[in-house]
């Protein structure tokens, strides 16, 4: 199994450029996250889904959205990207809701936006 | 509101001696607690979890301990190795809230001196 796996691993755009990250997990996991982690700062939830066809906003959601068509991917788009969506993006995956699940993360990608 | 946070931001060790990783949380309701290891340009891995019915969990040279009367918890590393070296990151949820509502700290760097 290849786990979580995101793509790109880098990018830069500019700013009002827009783009995709892709998220794909192999494990038939229910729930799918994504969150953004800042220097010095720990992972912050942006939107998650709790199957296939279902997405909810998280803590920090403004300007990013999301979709989820398949069960195995989790795709999070920005429109038009700002400054402040600098940062490093990563995905994450459970088996299925609730408190007690241990959340499998991707290898993340960072993006600058100049 | 909802906190969890670390004590220390960076902690030095010699190689061979424990490590001790601190984290505090304040939200009454948390009953499950995860400790989260990230390496340099990954994302983070599960190291071990606890629930709030137990005071103490061991694994493989790790051991949380629970102290839920001053709601602080930490990751004990026996005999620490140059590969223990990363972000450690500890998070929070409680049964009342789906994975959703996992809380993350905001990490202590572990950096291991020869």
């Amino acid at each position: 199994n290849a786990g979580v796996t995101q793509t790109p691993k880098f990018r830069v755009l500019k700013t009002g450029q827009s783009m995709t990250l892709l998220c794909a997990q192999d494990m038939n996991h229910e729930y799918m996250y994504w969150y953004r982690q800042d220097p010095g700062m720990g992972l912050r939830l942006i939107h998650y889904s709790v199957g296939e066809g279902t997405t909810a906003k998280g803590e920090v959601p403004d300007g990013y959205n999301v979709s989820r068509l398949k069960k195995q991917n989790f795709l999070l788009g920005l429109e038009s990207a700002a400054p402040s969506q600098t940062s490093v993006y990563f995905c994450a995956s459970t088996e299925t809701g609730g408190s007690y699940n241990e959340q499998f993360f991707g290898p993340g990608t960072r993006l600058t936006v100049l | 509101g909802e906190s969890v946070g670390l004590h220390l931001p960076t902690l030095s060790v010699q190689e061979g001696d424990n490590s001790i990783i601190n984290c505090a949380y304040s939200n009454s309701a948390s009953d499950y607690f995860i400790w989260y290891k990230q390496e340099s340009g990954k994302g983070p891995q599960f190291i071990i979890d606890i629930r709030s019915n137990m005071d103490k969990r061991q694994g493989q040279r790790v051991t949380v301990l629970l102290n839920k009367t001053v709601k602080h918890l930490s990751l004990q590393i026996a005999a620490t190795q140059p590969g223990d070296s990363a972000v450690y990151f500890c998070a929070e949820n409680s049964r009342y809230s789906s994975a959703s509502k996992i809380i993350f700290g905001s990490g202590t760097r572990l950096s291991i001196r020869p």
